[in-house]
């Protein structure tokens, strides 16, 4: 069975430091996997995803995620946050059933960036 | 194009009333999901559509959820009667494709609310 775990409900990190979201996955099969950020009262928005292509992915506001195999791991990545990145970020697998497919989300991780 | 609208946005009600919310989503999207997001219990898939068919209700709570898709443009989430552990937010996503790859977009929620 797919699922995804988020190490870290809350992270805190200053203004322009890095941004580390870690993301471990569970899949019996080549896993397809998304990272989702949800600003404070507001909907899920894709940040990237994997779909077995390059395994650097890059993503909208400077982030980026590396899919690695022998780590399960996809974790999320940003050189430098910046104040507008605080928000909770979800980590997702795609799973099957059927003919059909949909999404497994994490817990979450809430970050928090200091100025 | 306007993005998944979800309606009402807060909901207020009492123990033991019928709630409906509405979702349209993007037009075009074949896939429509709706979704819970609870504190304790994270974002729990409740139930999905492709092509205004249900595929997917495994999620759907118990007999008290009814989820209707009538045509392409409308979707209802119908909670009767309901309970003060229903609290929680409640989204409606669409796809244009389908999920195993394919992304997600999310409407802004619905805060519900049973006293």
């Amino acid at each position: 069975a797919q699922s995804v775990t988020q190490l870290g409900s809350h992270v805190s990190v200053s203004e322009g430091a890095l941004v580390l979201l870690r993301c471990n996955y569970s899949s019996s099969v080549p896993p397809y996997l998304f990272w989702y950020v949800q600003y404070p009262n507001q909907g899920l928005q894709l940040l990237l995803k994997y779909t077995s292509a390059a395994t650097l992915v890059k993503g909208i506001n400077g982030f980026e995620a590396e899919f690695k195999k022998s780590e399960t791991s996809f974790h999320l990545t940003k050189p430098s946050a910046h104040m507008s990145d605080a928000a909770e970020y979800f980590c997702a697998v795609s799973v099957i059933r059927g003919s059909q497919g949909n999404l497994i989300f994490g817990k979450g991780t809430k970050l928090s960036v200091k100025p | 194009d306007a993005g998944v609208i979800q309606s009402p946005r807060h909901e207020v009600t009492e123990m033991g009333q019928e709630v409906t919310l509405r979702c349209k989503p993007i037009s075009g999207h074949d896939y429509l999901f709706w979704y819970r997001q609870t504190m304790m219990r994270g974002l729990e898939l409740l139930i999905y559509f492709n092509n205004n068919v249900p595929i997917d209700d495994s999620g759907m709570p118990e007999d008290r959820f009814s989820a209707k898709m009538p045509n392409a443009s409308f979707s209802t989430l119908k909670i009767q009667p309901s309970e003060p552990r229903d609290s929680a937010v409640y989204f409606c996503a669409s796809s244009p494709i389908g999920a195993r790859t394919d992304t997600q977009y999310f409407g802004p929620g619905t805060r519900l609310t049973v006293l």
